[in-house]
């Protein structure tokens, strides 16, 4: 079935570049996302990917996929507290409008 | 332009009772997904209305119920309430033609007691 997997946690130091890493197991995928949850908020989306497509970047944000793989990644440059939340990676499935997402990735800041 | 909007935001109820949640989508988007969000099960489907109709749905009990408005504008309902089903319900809009880019609102809080 379809299923989208990420590591629960990511810590990192202010100013460096973070790494999220997803895996997803739906090859029919169209497009393939990146959202953020702050405390107590709903989902914002960050970025998305069509799956024709190798890498997009929208500012500090880097999005990369390897469709043979099945792996996508989000890296944000100098991160800075306010990127401090839970970043999920989702996929489109079996159909475009119906959302699978992951657990979620939560990225902490250190000084 | 608005963005996806949902009440209530929060929400108290007992076992056994019924609740009522609405949804505003984005002007001019026709598709509406629903999603339960918890710390267990993370963000499930639960399902999607287009046109009025549902479109697509995910995998819980028929106590999971929604319609869509002729404005687009989306109610779901759960009946029997367990304390299972406390949760955070987000809904999502999309153009629903083909460009699938939803839009989150902020989520109702339910608590079931």
């Amino acid at each position: 079935g379809e299923d989208v997997e990420q590591s629960l946690f990511l810590s990192v130091r202010e100013g460096d570049s973070s790494v999220i890493n997803c895996t997803y197991t739906d090859s029919s995928s169209t497009y393939l996302y990146w959202y953020k949850q702050e405390p107590g908020a709903g989902l914002q989306l960050l970025t998305y990917i069509f799956s024709n497509m190798d890498m997009k970047q929208d500012q500090r944000l880097t999005v990369l996929l390897n469709k043979k793989d099945k792996h996508l990644s989000l890296r944000i440059a100098d991160t800075q507290t306010g990127d401090s939340a839970i970043y999920f990676c989702a996929e489109s499935g079996s159909s475009a409008s119906k959302i699978i997402f992951g657990s979620g990735t939560r990225l902490s800041i250190r000084p | 332009k608005a963005g996806v909007t949902q009440t209530p935001r929060y929400l108290i109820k007992t076992r056994g009772q019924q609740v009522t949640l609405s949804c505003s989508p984005i002007s001019g988007h026709r598709s509406v997904s629903w999603y339960q969000q918890t710390p267990g099960q993370g963000l499930q489907f639960l399902f999607e209305y287009f046109s009025e109709t549902q479109r697509n749905k995910g995998n819980f009990p028929g106590r999971f119920s929604g319609r869509q408005f002729s404005n687009s504008r989306s109610e779901m309902n759960v009946s029997t309430l367990e304390l299972g089903d406390s949760a955070l319900y987000l809904c999502a809009s999309s153009m629903g033609q083909g460009e699938e880019t939803q839009y989150f609102g902020p989520g109702t809080r339910l608590l079931v007691l």
